[in-house]
């Protein structure tokens, strides 16, 4: 089967970086995607990964490797309004969207 | 603001009622979608639309039907529910399916079922 495994909480502290990671076993691989959702908000589109390596979009970073079906979403100079939920979906070979569970993450003072 | 938007934002119904939700998407976009999302559970796909033309419909329960009679408009028909139906359900919209790029969501449905 198709899986997406993502950290069900983390929490961090305000100014700090912190790392959400998402390993996948899917059914071949078009694309990684991660999402951000505020609590009773819509989820937003954050970044994509289709290519091995880094992607960097101001305070938020996205990484890939292809090989070993992992990527993780990097946030830097933590804000209060970053705590949210973070969804990684990994599209497959029939380009289905595979989705995780979500990381809720925790900003402390 | 998405670009999609969805009414009602909560809704509380009883097993033998009919109620409908709404999707309205502004971007232009060609695919409609309704996901599920329960707590701490991925999202659940349920149907897509490609050009009004249903493409996926991810064996949901026949008490859910979904109707899409354009492009920019999406709904989905609720009758008979039961308790574990009570979820948060998004509308998404695409540019076309497959290799189209990123979803946009609207701020999702609130049920809950009595």
């Amino acid at each position: 089967g198709q899986n997406i495994d993502q950290p069900t909480e983390m929490t961090a502290t305000e100014g700090a970086i912190v790392q959400i990671n998402c390993t996948y076993q899917t059914s071949g691989f078009n694309g990684l995607f991660w999402y951000q959702q505020h609590a009773g908000e819509a989820p937003t589109f954050l970044s994509y990964n289709v290519l091995d390596g880094l992607e960097e979009k101001g305070r938020f970073s996205s990484f890939l490797s292809r090989s070993k079906g992992y990527s993780y979403l990097l946030l830097k100079e933590l804000q209060m309004k970053d705590s949210a939920s973070y969804l990684c979906a990994v599209r497959d070979s029939n380009y289905q969207l595979i989705w995780g569970a979500g990381t809720k993450l925790i900003i402390k003072p | 603001e998405t670009g999609v938007t969805q009414t009602p934002r909560h809704l509380v119904m009883g097993m033998t009622n009919k109620k409908s939700l709404k999707c309205e998407q502004h971007l232009g976009h060609n695919a409609m979608y309704w996901y599920k999302q329960s707590a701490k559970k991925p999202l659940e796909l349920m149907f897509v639309y490609n050009f009004k033309e249903q493409t996926e419909n991810n064996s949901v329960p026949s008490r859910f039907s979904p109707e899409c009679p354009n492009s920019s408009h999406l709904f989905l028909h609720l009758h008979t529910l039961q308790p574990e139906d009570s979820a948060l359900y998004l509308c998404a919209s695409s540019f076309g399916t497959g290799e189209a790029g990123e979803l946009f969501f609207g701020e999702g449905s609130r049920l809950t079922v009595l």
